[in-house]
């Protein structure tokens, strides 16, 4: 599972909090992204970080912010929460330099969110 | 335009059958890669098997193939002798650039496959 956890998996919240997930991994992985599941979307890219404290945006991500102040913890904040960004979310990490380098990505087990 | 169109929502096949998942890309760089990730009702994704742009041969991984067909920009996925445990949705995706880069990935909207005992 190369060490991708998330917290917390499952989360109800209101519309207008704030909500952090945090995605911890231990395989000293460089890249790591956040992407959102929807029926009938796939899988789609929120943010990445390059590396700590370096991070850019994906194709969906109003509303959304990041920060990777370590290597091993990307947190995804969602500033004020809507019913919209109900969704499974998803980190995954990967690496792409010898020795470490691989093709795929490695994913964690996922949050459910739910924002009522 | 998207990157990756899987056209089939859902399928079914018969238990011990052989099965194909299609999966079509869009890219203009040369160097890219196709996967296929499983997803299972558990919601784990897991990584099933890898095609690079320059690859010569298919790749192949136990039951599962990939069809690379490089100038219709298609990837399919062909399950062999399915098994109940592979009704699961299916996921192709594209990195796209070198291995050895920062990559994004790209995912398609994904097939639920249903195998039929």
């Amino acid at each position: 599972d190369a060490g991708i956890t998330q917290s917390p998996r499952h989360k109800v919240t209101e519309t207008g909090t704030p909500v952090t997930l945090r995605c911890h991994q231990t395989e000293n992985h460089r890249y790591m992204y956040w992407y959102r599941q929807d029926p009938g979307h796939g899988l789609r890219l929120i943010h990445y970080s390059y590396g700590v404290k370096d991070t850019d945006k994906g194709e969906v991500s109003d509303g959304y912010s990041v920060s990777r102040s370590k290597t091993e913890d990307f947190l995804l904040t969602l500033e004020s929460a809507t019913s919209s960004q109900t969704s499974v979310y998803f980190c995954a990490a990967r690496d792409s330099f010898p020795p470490k380098e691989s093709y795929e990505q490695y994913f964690g087990p996922g949050t459910r969110l739910t924002v009522t | 335009a998207q990157k990756i169109t899987q056209t089939q929502p859902g399928m079914f096949v018969q238990e011990k059958e052989a099965v194909t998942l299609d999966c079509t890309y869009d890219t203009s760089d040369p160097s890219y890669g196709l996967f296929w990730y499983k997803q299972p009702s558990s919601g784990e994704m897991i990584f099933l098997i890898y095609q690079g742009s320059y690859d010569q041969q298919n790749a192949t991984e136990g039951r599962y193939s990939l069809n690379f067909q490089k100038a219709r920009k298609s990837a399919n996925l062909v399950i062999s002798a399915s098994q109940l445990g592979d009704s699961a949705m299916y996921f192709c995706a594209m990195r796209e650039g070198q291995v050895y880069n920062f990559n994004k990935f790209y995912f398609g909207s994904g097939t639920k496959l249903n195998v039929k005992p």
